[in-house]
């Protein structure tokens, strides 16, 4: 079967740094997303990765290992507006979405 | 970026009732539109994967009759929601895939409540 791991849930402070972990197992691969959501909103894309490697947007980095089937995303300088859930996502080989449960980050003082 | 447009952003109907939902791409042709429900705190479902021109493909436990999908353009997808009770209460998301690349786009979801 397919399957997305993330956490649950993750905890940081403001100003820090967070990695938030992906693994995947799908049937074929042709990318992996990470989306942003805040409660009671709509998914926003952040990033998307094909190609082995670190991809850096800004204050977020994503970086994706195919062989290992995983990935994460790397937020830093946390900033309060960043406590959201955080969705990754792989495009298997019928180019379908299969998503993960998502993680809540939650940022405190 | 591309832009999904949702209408309405939230209803509120009677129990018995169907409510339309629709989902409209507003600056590129989607081949392809997928509709998702989010109860609170809980991750993204997708309930049908809707193509344009042919009928759409509803995930396990979905009800095809309950929720009624009709992709007839490359811009607009839409959800009924037939015969609504409460317990479809809940935020209606869709999103379109640019048939050019295989981004997702999504709409900015609809709340729909049914008392």
């Amino acid at each position: 079967g397919q399957n997305i791991d993330q956490p649950t849930e993750m905890t940081a402070t403001e100003g820090a740094i967070v990695q938030i972990n992906c693994t995947y197992q799908t049937s074929g691969f042709n990318g992996l997303f990470w989306y942003q959501q805040h409660a009671g909103e709509a998914p926003t894309f952040l990033s998307y990765n094909v190609l082995d490697g670190l991809e850096e947007k800004g204050r977020f980095s994503s970086f994706l290992s195919r062989s290992k089937g995983y990935s994460y995303l790397l937020l830093k300088e946390l900033q309060m507006k960043d406590s959201a859930s955080y969705l990754c996502a792989v495009l298997d080989s019928n180019y379908q979405l299969i998503w993960g449960a998502g993680t809540k980050l939650i940022i405190k003082p | 970026g591309a832009v999904v447009s949702q209408h309405p952003s939230w209803v509120i109907c009677k129990s018995g009732t169907s409510v339309k939902i629709e989902c409209r791409s507003l600056d590129f042709q989607a081949t392809t539109m997928f509709w998702y429900r989010q109860f609170p705190k809980q991750s993204l479902m997708l309930m049908a994967t809707s193509n344009e021109g042919s009928k759409a493909t509803y995930e396990q436990g979905v009800e095809k009759d309950k929720f009624l999908i009709n992709h007839a353009s490359l811009t607009l997808s839409t959800l009924t929601v037939t015969s609504a009770h409460p317990e479809d209460s809940s935020f209606y998301i869709c999103s379109a895939r640019d048939r050019r690349d295989h981004e997702q786009f999504f709409g900015p979801g609809t709340r729909l409540t049914v008392l």
